[in-house]
């Protein structure tokens, strides 16, 4: 079945980091654009990052730019999202996904949660 | 940036009910929406890509159309599994995604 399964969340203090990792499995990873969605508490989905087959072109939303960077490792059928200088509004559930012709995603890890809180 | 709006935000249907969600963009997306359906502690689930296009496995009772800027989602015959919350989503170039505000289906 294909999978994507993340991890790495956790409770963090503001200003902290982390660096978010999807496992990625029963599909050819190295051929799919892949992308970050996050959902905070209660609220709704918000796209937060894209990255191209190769890792040679990436996407941010505004808000992020600067402070998270998507990155991935075709060897390790692996996609990561690295998240620095957390604030309290990063408080979410952060999804890993597949896109389908780079337009939409459809297929969806399980999420990890992010806490940002002192 | 492009926006997306959805009508209504929430919606209380009974099982048998034909369902009708509209998103609107802020701009010209031609037919580059996707719509997702998000039960409760679980991932989103595509329902259909480029505003019409079924994906594999959704029911025959989901349908979307639209272009431009206009868009809907309608359910025929709503089932107890489709009582959640569901999402529009434009893609642009440079693989830019915009997720609309979301809209609650839940039991009248």
């Amino acid at each position: 079945e294909v999978q994507l399964v993340e991890s790495g969340g956790g409770l963090v203090q503001p200003g902290g980091s982390l660096r978010l990792s999807c496992a990625a499995s029963k599909f050819t990873f190295s051929t799919y654009w892949m992308g970050w969605v996050r959902q905070a508490p209660g609220k709704g989905l918000e796209w937060v990052a894209n990255i191209k087959q190769d890792g040679s072109e990436k996407y941010y939303v505004d808000f992020v730019k600067g402070r998270f960077t998507i990155s991935r490792d075709n060897a390790e059928n692996s996609l990561y999202l690295q998240i620095n200088s957390l604030r309290a509004e990063d408080t979410a559930v952060y999804y890993c996904a597949r896109t389908v012709g780079a337009t939409a995603f459809d297929i969806w890890g399980q999420g990890t949660l992010v806490t940002v809180s002192s | 940036d492009i926006q997306m709006t959805q009508s209504p935000s929430t919606l209380s249907a009974s099982v048998g009910d034909r369902v009708i969600i509209t998103c609107r963009a802020s701009q010209n997306i031609n037919s580059w929406l996707a719509w997702y359906q998000q039960r409760p502690g679980k991932a989103p689930k595509l329902l259909i890509s480029k505003a019409s296009n079924l994906e594999t496995g959704v029911p025959s009772r989901f349908s979307g159309s639209g272009s431009g800027t206009e868009f809907t989602l309608t359910i025929n015959s709503l089932q107890p599994d489709d009582f959640a919350t569901y999402y529009c989503q434009q893609y642009t170039s440079y693989s830019i995604f915009t997720f609309g505000p979301g809209t609650k289906v839940d039991i009248k």
